[in-house]
C-alpha cells in the first residue's frame, strides 16, 4: 500500500523560513513530488526528489532521505503570495501518482 | 501548447443525470489522470491511463466511468450522478518517469461540479 502524511496546516510570518515535512511508505519508490496550489486554482509542479540530499531552486529547496521515508519543502523569505496549499506526492508501483492531503500554509504579515 | 484543457469549468447536476467532463492535452503525454478534491481529502485519484486504450482504476474509481481512444483526450464520465460526487475534478498529464529526470505532471484548470 501507500500512506503520504503531512501537516494539515502551518502558519509562518512574513521574511521568515518554514519548513514543511512529509513522510511516506510507499510499495516500490519512485521518486517524490512537491506541488504548490493556491486556493481555488489547479495544482503547480515545485520540485521532484529521486536521489537522497537536497535540491535547491531559489527560495524552494526539498530533501529526501529515502532510508528514512521523508521529505521537506523549505521555504525562505517568505513572502505573502506563498499563501497555498502545498501537496507532497508519490508515484506507487503501478507508477501512479498519490497525493497526502496538502499543508496548507498562512503566511501573516 | 494550450496544455492540459478541461471543459466545462462549472457544473450543477440532479442526483441520477449523468454527464461527460472532458480533458484533453497537446504535449504529446502517455499519461494521463483525473483526480477530485474534497476540502480535507488532497487529491484523490479516480481513473488513469498509460496510453490510447489502456485505462486502470486509482484511489476511487467508483461511479465513475473513462476511456482513451487517443493520445490526447481522456474524458470522465459520471454515469448517474449523486451528491457524494460533488467536488473539483482535475486532469494531469505527464509522460513516463525516467530515471532520475523529473516528469512534471500538468494539471488542467479543474471543473467545479456540484450534485443536487
Amino acid at each position: 500500500g501507500q500512506n503520504i502524511d503531512q501537516p494539515t496546516e502551518m502558519t509562518a510570518t512574513e521574511g521568515a523560513i518554514v519548513q514543511i515535512n512529509c513522510t511516506y511508505q510507499t510499495s516500490g519508490f519512485n521518486g517524490l513530488f512537491w506541488y504548490q496550489q493556491h486556493a481555488g486554482e489547479a495544482p503547480t509542479f515545485l520540485s521532484y526528489n529521486v536521489l537522497d540530499g537536497l535540491e535547491e531552486k531559489g527560495r524552494f529547496s526539498s530533501f529526501l532521505s529515502r532510508s528514512k521515508g521523508y521529505s521537506y519543502l523549505l521555504l525562505k523569505e517568505l513572502q505573502m503570495k506563498d499563501s497555498a496549499s502545498y501537496l507532497c506526492a508519490a508515484p506507487n508501483r503501478d507508477d501512479k501518482i498519490i497525493f497526502g492531503k496538502g499543508t496548507r500554509l498562512h503566511i501573516l504579515p | 501548447n494550450a496544455g492540459v484543457t478541461q471543459t466545462p469549468k462549472f457544473q450543477v447536476l440532479k442526483t441520477g443525470q449523468s454527464m461527460t467532463l472532458q480533458c484533453a492535452q497537446d504535449m504529446n503525454h502517455e499519461y494521463m489522470s483525473w483526480y477530485r478534491q474534497d476540502p480535507g481529502m488532497g487529491l484523490r485519484l479516480i481513473h488513469y491511463s498509460v496510453g490510447a486504450g489502456i485505462t486502470d482504476q486509482g484511489e476511487v474509481p467508483n461511479g465513475y466511468n473513462v476511456s482513451r481512444s487517443t493520445t490526447e483526450d481522456f474524458p470522465l464520465r459520471l454515469l448517474s450522478a449523486a451528491p457524494s460526487q460533488t467536488s473539483v475534478y482535475f486532469c494531469a498529464s505527464r509522460r513516463r518517469l525516467a530515471g532520475v529526470s523529473y516528469n512534471e505532471q500538468f494539471f488542467g484548470p479543474g471543473t467545479r461540479l456540484t450534485v443536487l
